[in-house]
Parts: structure tokens; sequence; C-alpha cells
């Protein structure tokens, strides 16, 4: 199975700062068509897991533009440029390379 | 509006088999733009992919759950369902349904998720 490792594992931040999430997998996710099969997912609190990025730098309908993916092969970051208070969560890394689909640790995102 | 809703029994006893069902509204679940999958999540901790599957029958099952798990497509009902044999307590989880996004691989991203149902595996 391909392990994925995110740092840190809880992140306090203060409104209206960056903030920075790193996901590494223990083999590569780049594709032979040149795509990182690399999403991200926020679980805020009470709810399902949603989609915030995928194959590695797409933003999913919706999200807000102040987040973004960046990154290739193994290692992969998630940047917030402006936190705001409904960021909270759990932020999730999964790989779609490879059977078994496999997600991160997580990496908890709370207020200061 | 997409709705993925989950049910079926919230306990389950040591060796039995866990049984749900997700009931789709608002897509088909013919649509071969989509894989419909499952995760499962234990109490505090993170996530796990178990499989996930297209309405042509193609299937991709979790290596570690294969022998234990089926998941299969009713599109009549426009549902699709999970079974889980011989489960123990490590199997104690909350189980999301999901639709998954084809992208000539095994599906990215995850676009859209059920609000979970907690199973509790326990005699």
């Amino acid at each position: 199975d391909i392990v994925m490792t995110q740092s840190p594992l809880s992140l306090p931040v203060t409104p209206g700062e960056p903030a920075s999430i790193s996901c590494r997998s223990s083999q590569s996710l780049l594709h032979g068509n040149g795509i990182n099969y690399l999403d991200w997912y926020v679980q805020k609190p009470g709810q399902s897991p949603q989609v915030l990025i995928y194959l590695g730098s797409n933003r999913a309908s919706g999200v807000p533009d102040r987040f973004s993916g960046s990154g290739s092969g193994t290692d992969f970051t998630l940047k917030i440029t402006r936190v705001e208070a409904e960021d909270v969560g759990v932020y999730y890394c999964m790989q779609a390379l490879q059977i078994p689909l496999t997600f991160g640790g997580g990496t908890k995102v709370e207020i200061k | 509006q997409l709705h993925l809703q989950e049910s079926g029994p919230g306990l389950v006893k040591p060796s039995g088999t866990l049984s749900l069902t997700c009931t789709v509204s608002g897509a088909s679940i013919g649509d071969s733009n989509y894989y419909w999958g499952w995760i499962r999540q234990p109490p505090g901790k993170g996530l796990k992919w178990i499989g996930s599957m297209s309405y042509t029958g193609t299937t991709y099952y979790s290596p570690s759950l294969k022998s234990r798990v089926t998941i299969s497509l009713d599109t009549s009902k426009n549902q699709f369902s999970l079974k889980l044999n011989s489960v123990t307590a490590a199997d104690t989880a909350v189980y999301y349904c999901a639709r998954v996004v084809v992208d000539g691989g095994y599906g990215s991203p995850i676009n859209h998720w059920g609000r979970g149902t907690l199973v509790t595996v326990s005699s």
C-alpha cells in the first residue's frame, strides 16, 4: 500500500494568516500521463468529508480560491492564503493512483 | 441536487454480516462518469477506503478487506450496497457511501459523500 504521511498533526492558526499542510507519499503519485493522483479533503466538525483539491492542483467546484494545492511526485502541499474561522476541521490527503486508495492521517486545523 | 443516504442496522454481532444500502437521489447510478463506493472511519480515527464499483460491474476492493466485502448496484432502485462478512469489533466505524469521478484510473475525486452511518459490532 502507498503510505500517506501528513504534517503537522495539529495546526493552530490565526484568522487572516496563511496556513500550510504537507503530505508525503511513500511512492510517486505522478502517473505517466503527467497527472499527480493526489486529492485533498476537509472534514468539518460533525460533517462528512468534502473535496477541496483533486489531481494535485485542481480546485473543486465551489471551493474558495484561498485554497490551493501544489507539488509533484511524493511531496504535496495544501495552502490556505488567509484562514477563516469556517476553515476549522481535519484535512486529509488521499492518493488515487493505486489500489487501495489511501488517506493520510489527517491534520487538525483549529483557531488560536 | 444529489443526495446519498446510508441505511442499515446500527448494531451487528461479532462474526455476523454488516449490510448497508446507499440510496441515491438526484443522479443515476447508471451514469458512466462515476463509480459508487464506500469509505469508513473508526470513531475518532481517520478515513479508510473500502471499495468502489461502476455500473458496468467493475469493482475495486481494498486488498485487506477483499475476502470479506461485496459491493453491488441495483439500478432499478438507484441504490448500491455494501456487505462485509465475519465482522469483529475492529469493523466498528462510521460508514460513508460516496460518488467518485471516473478519471481513467481508480477514481478521483470522491466528489460527493453521504452523511455516514455508525455501525457498531458488539454482542
